[in-house]
């Protein structure tokens, strides 16, 4: 089955400042990369998603980037702000299968 | 305006005795999935329906069971709480190929 990996485990950056976070899957077949910010207490959201035929994909300031070759894919986040402070989980996914998540990236934004 | 419904929001039983979770959803989407996470880890599937076919990951355990009687509810029912069951219980939808969406999920507590 999938298996992804998400690195690191936790983020600490200053207000301000980019924040980036890896995941490698091992699944070639995987079409489909959402990255979900959980904040404390509450359900995971999603923030952005990519597909295997786009190679990188931004919102304001969040961006995706994948690579299929290397089959890694990456969240950058630009001028963080506190309210960026949660936990992010990537995932993999193949048509007709479930979602395979990271452990995820505990971020801190301080001012 | 709510989208994925889970009922309740906080569920407090006893050691060995059955408990029911119930989600629901206004979106229409044909797979829905239950998935158990405990405190600083991802969510990790438990069993999830395509339509009306179940599908239950590998490790799941047998205590777990669930019902779909329609297109618009799930249930999750734990038939012997143990102490290691207490976690928050995501129910999600998703359309086959699409982003999946969470509801505010249960948290369960095992006295």
């Amino acid at each position: 089955g999938e298996n992804v990996e998400q690195h690191p485990s936790t983020l600490s950056v200053q207000e301000g400042d980019s924040a980036v976070i890896k995941c490698t899957y091992s699944d070639s077949a995987s079409n489909y990369f959402p990255w979900y910010k959980q904040e404390l207490g509450k359900r995971p959201q999603l923030i952005i998603d990519i597909r295997s035929n786009v190679g990188e994909k931004k919102d304001q300031r969040i961006a995706v980037t994948l690579n299929k070759t290397a089959k890694h894919f990456s969240l950058h986040i630009t001028e963080t702000q506190p309210e960026d402070s949660a936990v992010y989980f990537c995932a993999a996914k193949l048509t007709g299968y479930a979602l395979n998540f990271g452990k995820g990236t505990s971020l801190l934004v301080t001012p | 305006d709510a989208m994925v419904i889970q009922n309740p929001r906080y569920q407090v039983t006893q050691f060995g005795k059955p408990v029911t979770l119930s989600c629901s959803q206004t979106l229409n989407h044909n797979v829905m999935y239950w998935y158990q996470q405990k405190s600083s880890q991802a969510p990790k599937l438990l069993f999830h329906y395509y339509d009306k076919d179940f599908n239950n990951e590998a490790d799941t355990p047998d205590n777990f069971q669930s019902r779909r009687p329609n297109t618009s509810f799930c249930f999750l029912d734990i038939r012997s709480p143990g102490l290691g069951d207490a976690a928050m219980y995501l129910c999600a939808t998703s359309r086959v190929g699409n982003e999946q969406f969470f509801g505010p999920g249960t948290r369960l507590t095992v006295l």
